[in-house]
């Protein structure tokens, strides 16, 4: 099983970063680690993924760990529209299906 | 953007009666999967397909559940003789690949109600 272990919930001002953090101790090598978000009664949605080195996009940066254990989204400016549940998700070798965990709930206070 | 689409948005059957769940994927995309989720309960997997083919089932995908690609866009999931604790949403996804940095795109969902 694809094992991630997140915050089960967290909370940040409007306009302020956000620092998510994943533990995925037991990685291999040739993992990725994902990020998929879940918008209240939609369906979930891909934010971003690596390997080793730091990524960005226009949703978002994922800073990885130096021995891969650990992981952060950041959200550099949060706005009431990234209110969801935040899956850290890791894609095994051999297994292409999604394993979703309970995830992290992020909430924007205004 | 391309997207998933899913019909109907919402479906309400009676206990016993069969479903077809329609989901058109992104159209350049070869790997469709369903999930589901109870609500309140996490995101759970039930098929891949590729080729034409079940590629990998889950626990919860037995005899009474079916997939298939009846055409070049259509993707859908059949429940043959639902079951209350088939209430759930259900949500259907492509990707491009299976490779491991592969994105996997999902859809809004469809929301069935058993009765």
């Amino acid at each position: 099983d694809a094992k991630t272990t997140q915050p089960n919930s967290m909370e940040s001002n409007e306009e302020e970063p956000v620092h998510l953090p994943c533990n995925h101790s037991t990685i291999s090598g040739t993992d990725y680690i994902h990020w998929y978000r879940q918008l209240p009664s939609q369906g979930p949605e891909y934010v971003i993924h690596g390997l080793t080195s730091n990524v960005n996009n226009r949703m978002a940066s994922l800073a990885i760990a130096e021995d891969r254990k650990s992981s952060t989204l950041i959200l550099h400016r949060a706005t009431l529209r990234d209110a969801a549940v935040y899956y850290c998700i890791r894609s095994n070798f051999g297994n292409e299906k999604l394993t979703f965990g309970t995830g992290t709930r992020l909430t924007i206070i205004p | 953007e391309p997207e998933v689409t899913q019909t109907p948005s919402h479906q309400v059957t009676q206990m016993g009666q069969e479903v077809i769940l329609r989901c058109v994927p992104i159209s350049n995309h070869l790997y469709f999967y369903w999930y589901r989720q109870i609500l309140g309960q996490k995101v759970e997997f039930l098929v891949s397909f590729y080729n034409n083919e079940i590629s990998e089932k889950s626990e919860i995908f037995d005899d009474q559940f079916s997939v298939e690609r009846p055409d070049g866009s259509n993707f859908t999931l059949k429940i043959r003789s639902t079951k209350l604790e088939d209430s759930a949403m259900y949500f259907c996804a492509s990707a491009k690949s299976r490779a491991l940095q592969e994105t996997q795109y999902f859809g809004p969902g469809t929301r069935l109600l058993v009765l």
